[in-house]
């Protein structure tokens, strides 16, 4: 099944221990994208990457980093949590390059994590 | 750089009462168009999506949506909502030119009564 999918789904910590919450996709997409989604304030993008090794900031990247070592794997990194970072997270992902009217730019979403930092 | 207005953040309405939700972006050049909907407890699912040609798209469930290039506009009805369309929509605007960059609005949460 075409998927993305998400670890953890949910995830208590602290403020400024290390997490990572992992995001793989089985469909060879090339885009892939991380959201956080807020009360009031819809989703916000983080962090995006147009292909491997190829990753910019979105509109909200500050206190988070990202890697693509693999087309597959696009890992959301938070190396000091803070409480403004308490949030739910989506990961997306889908072909960068049109192939056709149609389905070329429309976003998987993964089943989203929601973060508690206390 | 673009934005997305949502004008309603909460709606409430009855079965069978008629159903739309306003979207406006900001961005004077060509864009995709999407509606997302977020049922409770679940991740984004799309709606419909408008890329070229016909103004009136048609997706899942009943969903219309009206892209009006002069007003920057792309409203989201449904002629007859059902209790099980309680859910949060969001209007998204793509734009290639900008690396497939998509921007949300702010989210509209719809609540039907049955």
């Amino acid at each position: 099944e075409a998927q993305v999918t998400q670890n953890p789904r949910y995830l208590i910590t602290v403020t400024g221990k290390k997490l990572t919450v992992t995001c793989s996709q089985n469909m060879n997409h090339e885009y892939m994208s991380w959201y956080r989604q807020d009360p009031g304030l819809g989703l916000r993008q983080i962090y995006y990457s147009m292909n491997v090794e190829v990753t910019d900031k979105g509109d909200v990247p500050e206190g988070y980093k990202v890697s693509r070592k693999e087309k597959r794997n696009f890992p959301l990194i938070l190396e000091s949590p803070s409480p403004n970072q308490t949030s739910l997270y989506f990961c997306a992902s889908s072909l960068a390059r049109p192939t056709g009217p149609g389905g070329a730019n429309v976003l998987t979403f993964g089943a989203g994590s929601r973060l508690t930092v206390l | 750089a673009q934005s997305v207005s949502q004008h309603n953040h909460h709606v409430i309405l009855s079965e069978a009462a008629s159903l739309e939700l306003g979207c406006n972006y900001s961005y004077g050049g060509t864009v995709n168009l999407f509606w997302y909907v977020q049922y409770p407890g679940q991740h984004l699912q799309l709606l419909l999506k408008y890329f070229s040609g016909d103004p009136l798209v048609k997706g899942i469930k009943g969903f219309e949506a009206e892209f009006i290039k002069s007003k920057f506009s792309f409203n989201l009805r449904k002629p007859s909502v059902q209790w099980s369309d309680t859910a949060e929509y969001f209007c998204a605007v793509m734009i290639k030119a900008a690396g497939n960059k998509l921007t949300f609005g702010g989210g509209t949460r719809v609540l039907v009564k049955p």
